[in-house]
């Protein structure tokens, strides 16, 4: 399975923007990057996903580098419910039976 | 509320009880899937069913019993635990497992504790 790495821990203000980064040199051309998110106590639940280009949603923003290997996760205006560990994960197109969760990036909002 | 449903929320068992872990979902999903997540280690897949059928079995113990009766529904059947065991159970659905642009929704989870 192809990898990601992410910070451990970052931390911002509230109402600034995050930029959450996520390397993944090794990605191939039919993996698409999927964002997922745990709250204290909640189950993992999804962010954001994309191929090549940038994709925008209600929840955040993914800038996708133009050689693929590394992406950001953007939340334009954070608030303290987003709180919580960011998992940056690559998913086959193909489909992925072990898809791969790893230790993601603890997002801390100060208020 | 994510559309997948799972009880018990806490379990406490001992060592020699059998017990199980439902889940359920509603979203007309054909892929189910059980994690398990320890205090500060990654998720960690467990099982795959797709279309009702296990299509990865991630090295669990035999302790460990998964049943997917129909496509909505997915056991995990406990049996003679051992208290490294206690963990965060979660379970998630998709709309099928080839697909990957399809997201994962997962349920809230079902911390289980073994003495």
């Amino acid at each position: 399975d192809a990898k990601t790495t992410q910070p451990n821990s970052m931390e911002s203000n509230e109402e600034e923007p995050v930029h959450l980064p996520c390397n993944h040199s090794t990605i191939s051309g039919t993996d698409y990057i999927h964002w997922y998110r745990q709250l204290p106590s909640q189950g993992p639940e999804y962010v954001i996903h994309g191929l090549t280009s940038n994709v925008n949603n209600r929840m955040a923003s993914l800038a996708i580098a133009e050689d693929r290997k590394s992406s950001t996760l953007i939340l334009h205006r954070a608030t303290l419910r987003d709180a919580a560990v960011y998992y940056c994960i690559l998913k086959s197109y193909f489909g992925n039976e072990k898809l791969t969760f790893g230790t993601g990036t603890r997002l801390t909002i100060i208020p | 509320e994510t559309g997948v449903t799972q009880t018990p929320r806490h379990l406490v068992m001992g060592m020699t009880n059998k017990k199980s872990l439902k889940c359920e979902q509603h979203l007309g999903h054909n892929a189910m899937y059980w994690y398990k997540q320890s205090a500060k280690k990654p998720l960690e897949l467990m099982f795959v069913y797709n279309f009702k059928e296990q299509t990865e079995n991630n090295s669990v113990p035999s302790r460990f019993s998964p049943e997917c009766p129909n496509s909505s529904h997915l056991f995990l059947h406990l049996h003679t635990l051992q208290p490294e065991d206690s963990a965060l159970y979660l379970c998630a659905s998709s709309q099928d497992q080839a697909s990957g642009a399809g997201e994962l929704f997962f349920g809230e989870g079902s911390r289980l504790t073994v003495l």
